[in-house]
């Protein structure tokens, strides 16, 4: 079936620097999403994209991140700083349409903030 | 706030079993999604029941619908060793834009 690529896998980085996950969606698909799974916890939806813009976003989408599809490419989430309790497990999704109501996610990025 | 909970975190039953998991959830939803993630990657969709199917079949999962309590639930029916993965609820109250997850079911199956 359809499949949504992300990458890294796995990201460890230092408490205050950059990062930038990247998710290569279904290529047709048109809705573009990123949740936040902590370990041992449930999914957290954070944000979703459409057309250039973010329609809605959640209390845990901080004002450290950001995301874009710059020219269609990847749709990236950008935490900038990053803190301790950002590390968790991202996945990404996409879906064709805001109605069809399958969002297909990636394997997820894990990240580790020390 | 809408949220998804299964009421069972774990379950570990013998290959040829049927199984069960429950799903409840606090406000309106138009759809519910089954999700079964393994172990390494994303969730990924089984079975989907709107809010106008009180049930829906597809193949061995069997999955019911009841909007007045607000609960829905899986069914597995002569479960295999393939089947062992964590299995998800989630809730759809903003048609297709965002998902609200409960916080699954670990499901062992063994031979």
């Amino acid at each position: 079936g359809p499949k949504v690529l992300q990458i890294p896998s796995h990201q460890i980085i230092d408490m205050g620097q950059m990062v930038t996950l990247n998710c290569d969606p279904v290529s047709n698909h048109l809705y573009f999403y990123w949740y936040k799974q902590i370990l041992g916890q449930q999914m957290e939806f954070l944000v979703n994209f459409y057309n250039g813009k973010v329609m809605e976003k959640s209390k845990l989408f901080k004002d450290q991140f950001s995301v874009e599809r710059p020219d269609g490419s990847y749709f990236t989430l950008k935490i900038q700083p990053t803190a301790l309790e950002d590390s968790a497990v991202y996945f990404c999704a996409s879906s064709l349409r805001d109605n069809s109501y399958e969002q297909y996610f990636g394997p997820g990025t894990r990240l580790t903030v020390l | 706030s809408q949220w998804g909970e299964e009421n069972l975190q774990a379950l570990s039953i013998q290959e040829g079993e049927d199984v069960t998991m429950n799903c409840s959830y606090k406000t309106y939803t138009t759809v519910v999604h089954w999700y079964r993630q393994d172990s390494g990657r994303g969730p990924a969709l089984i079975i989907l029941i709107r809010s106008n199917e009180r049930e829906k079949r597809s193949g061995r999962l069997r999955a019911t619908l009841d909007t007045s309590s607000q609960s829905s639930s899986l069914s597995i029916t002569a479960a295999q060793c393939e089947d062992t993965a964590v299995y998800f609820c989630a809730t759809d109250a903003s048609m297709g834009y965002k998902l609200t997850f409960g916080t699954g079911t670990s499901l062992l199956v063994d031979p």
